[in-house]
């Protein structure tokens, strides 16, 4: 069935580092995505978002990256800081079912001072 | 309200009962999810709301699941007969509407335990 993926479940750097995360999906229809934070406890906040049309968009010393010819989304995440230690997940929208929100299983990162 | 509230915020319950997580979205969106996750698991969508539409089922896992939205508003989720494999946090998000471009609000979860 269609999915969201990750390729790495954790993800260790040091304070100042500049941190990627990467994701795999496999439904080719999807035209909007998402990318979440979660801290322990916690419900998925926003981070960034990026339509299919775009293949780049930037935030607050974030980026996210979107490579629709393989499929491939990334966050990056610049001069990490030990408050972005928390579960990052990337969702998609779109397909057969418009609304709905398909999340990946998650990436750990945990960022030492 | 602010933002989306969920409660409550923790249940136990004994195998066999049966139990209803509320959400209340934020005021004017349209849109109202249920996902749920377990221990360091991903989320995995429940059921879908938007507007005046028929609901996306096509998450919740049997029939023991069923969720309704009142006046567009404020949803119960319902698990009749609750296992010991529905215990996890069960998280509601609403959006504005449905279309791409409208990221999904999250609350903060209701933790449940099937004993």
């Amino acid at each position: 069935g269609e999915s969201v993926g990750l390729h790495l479940p954790t993800l260790s750097v040091q304070e100042g580092d500049n941190s990627i995360i990467n994701c795999a999906y496999s439904n080719s229809a999807s035209d909007y995505f998402i990318w979440y934070k979660q801290e322990s406890g916690k419900g998925p906040q926003f981070i960034i978002d990026i339509r299919s049309n775009m293949d780049k968009r930037q935030g607050q010393r974030v980026t996210v990256l979107l490579n629709k010819t393989v499929k491939h989304l990334s966050l990056q995440i610049a001069a990490t800081q030990p408050g972005d230690s928390a579960v990052y997940f990337c969702a998609e929208r779109g397909g057969t079912s418009y609304g709905k929100l398909t999340f990946g299983q998650g990436t750990i990162l945990t960022v030492h001072p | 309200g602010a933002g989306v509230s969920q409660s409550p915020s923790n249940k136990v319950t004994e195998k066999g009962k049966d139990v209803e997580l509320r959400c209340d979205p934020i005021s004017g969106h349209t849109a109202l999810y249920w996902y749920r996750q377990s221990l360091g698991q991903g989320l995995e969508f429940l059921i879908y709301f938007q507007g005046n539409s028929a609901p996306d089922k096509s998450g919740l896992p049997s029939d023991r699941f069923s969720a309704e939205r009142t006046g567009g508003s404020v949803s119960t989720l319902t698990i009749q007969r609750t296992q010991q494999e529905d215990s996890a946090v069960y998280l509601c998000a609403s959006s504005l509407n449905r279309g791409p471009g409208t990221e999904a609000f999250f609350g903060q979860g209701t933790r449940l335990t099937v004993v």
